[in-house]
């Protein structure tokens, strides 16, 4: 099993949609939890840190259940610029583990 | 601007030579950085983590005579990709933490393209 696993993907949607993406971490002792987003050949880029109390950020949400080892992120009214891939990113130990992403493609 | 400042951007080569990535934290001192590698479509695995002033960490299956890390610095990581093969074309990314205790965050490289014919 993965350690960081999210949806397949790609998701195609129009603008103004709102879309979520899902994720699942492994190890129960993970301590921090981010979403980042990344452009083709491009560094990740830190979306938000994710908090159990849930967290927004303008048309962004992120959520975390710890007891379900499951993290969220919702887009609201998708724009063009969000086309990108999107990673769940686990910390444990000092280090960083990423799922393999889900790649957003919104269509005018 | 940037605050890690990773090169070159691209590299194309030929098998059996040796590429090496420099990784530069700009601005502040970096005593930690990590190294990872991304194939198409795939996640960024971590590599090794290098620490200033002592030997990096290999993470399990990774070939620490091949990938050769040096941080000489507080503000310079490098990765040698020695003899390099077409297996080893990836996108290699550096990181480094920044901040005090319990407030770091974490900054990434721009990433190099390594391409080997």
């Amino acid at each position: 099993r993965k350690e960081v696993e999210q949806d397949p993907g790609p998701f195609n949607v129009p603008e103004g949609a709102t879309v979520a993406f899902n994720c699942t971490y492994s190890n129960s002792a993970s301590q921090s939890f981010f979403w980042y987003r990344q452009d083709c050949r491009k560094e990740p880029k830190l979306l938000m840190s994710v908090y159990s109390s849930g967290n927004e950020d303008g048309r962004f949400t992120a959520q975390l259940n710890r007891a379900s080892q499951y993290i969220s992120l919702l887009i609201r009214d998708s724009k063009l610029s969000d086309s990108a891939t999107y990673l769940c990113v686990v910390g444990l130990r000092g280090k960083l583990i990423f799922g393999q992403g889900t790649e957003l493609s919104v269509k005018p | 601007g940037a605050v890690v400042s990773q090169h070159p951007s691209w590299v194309i080569c030929k098998s059996g030579t040796s590429v090496k990535i420099e990784c530069r934290s700009l601005d502040f001192q970096a005593t930690t950085m990590f190294w990872y590698r991304q194939f198409p479509k795939q996640s960024l695995m971590l590599m090794a983590t290098s620490n200033e002033g002592s030997k990096a960490t290999y993470e399990q299956g990774v070939e620490k005579d091949k990938f050769l890390i040096n941080h000489a610095s507080l503000t310079l990581s490098t990765l040698t990709v020695t003899s390099a093969h077409p297996e080893d074309s990836s996108f290699y990314i550096c990181s480094a933490l920044r901040g005090r205790e319990g407030i770091k965050k974490l900054f990434f490289g721009s990433g190099t393209q390594l391409s080997v014919l």
